[in-house]
């Protein structure tokens, strides 16, 4: 099993571009997630969705969208990209009941 | 609301020493709470949770956490420290009633040799 896996790993985007980053699990989780780390901040969630077709927002949801069209994937997006989303991004994915988070090995975005 | 907060943003110890990483948890219900370990450039990985069963919680590499109500505290403890344990630790609580989860801002470990 390949567990949680990003893509890209690291992505450079100028101002204003958009960029989609794709999580995909294998262990048939119904719940995803999405986090954005920053230095001194810990994890904070952009978005999560509890099953295929159902998203929600997190902590930090503006400027970033989100989809699962499919319940294997979560996908965030960024439709105009700014500085201040410059920062590492985790996917996560979890059972209902079982509270244990599996994660991804995170996307590094740099937005200048 | 719930929260965590971890106490000490550094800690450093020495190899063989034992370990103490703080976090204290805000909460009016009886919480569910977790410690996850980061290493440099990885995903989190779980370390241990509590989901109001023992108190006293054992988890991976030989970590342990205690809860205490009375102190609104889960410490995580290991004995002896292993240079492997340099991390970054986090402390993290589920938001009563969602599967949200709220991270503390996390424990740089250094573990001198």
């Amino acid at each position: 099993n390949a567990g949680v896996t990003q893509t890209p790993k690291f992505r450079v985007l100028k101002t204003g571009q958009s960029m989609t980053l794709l999580c995909a699990q294998d262990m048939n989780h119904e719940y995803m997630y999405w986090y954005r780390q920053d230095p001194g901040m810990g994890l904070r969630l952009i978005h999560y969705s509890v099953g295929e077709g159902t998203t929600a927002k997190g902590e930090v949801p503006d400027g970033y969208n989100v989809s699962r069209l499919k319940k294997q994937n979560f996908l965030l997006g960024l439709e105009s990209a700014a500085p201040s989303q410059t920062s590492v991004y985790f996917c996560a994915s979890s059972d209902p009941g079982v509270e244990t988070q599996y994660f991804g090995p995170g996307t590094r975005l740099l937005v200048l | 609301a719930q929260s965590v907060t971890q106490l000490d943003s550094h800690v450093s110890v020495s190899e063989g020493t034992p370990v103490l990483l703080r976090c204290n948890y805000s909460s009016s219900y009886s919480p569910s709470l977790f410690w996850y370990v980061q290493h440099p450039n990885k995903g989190l990985q779980l370390l241990l949770k509590y989901t109001s069963a023992a108190t006293l919680v054992k988890g991976i590499n030989g970590f342990e956490a205690e809860f205490k109500k009375s102190e609104t505290s889960f410490h995580l403890t290991k004995p002896s420290a292993h240079m492997s344990d340099a991390a970054e630790y986090f402390c993290v609580v589920r938001v009563s009633g969602t599967y949200k989860y709220i991270f503390g801002t996390g424990t740089r470990l250094k573990v001198l040799a």
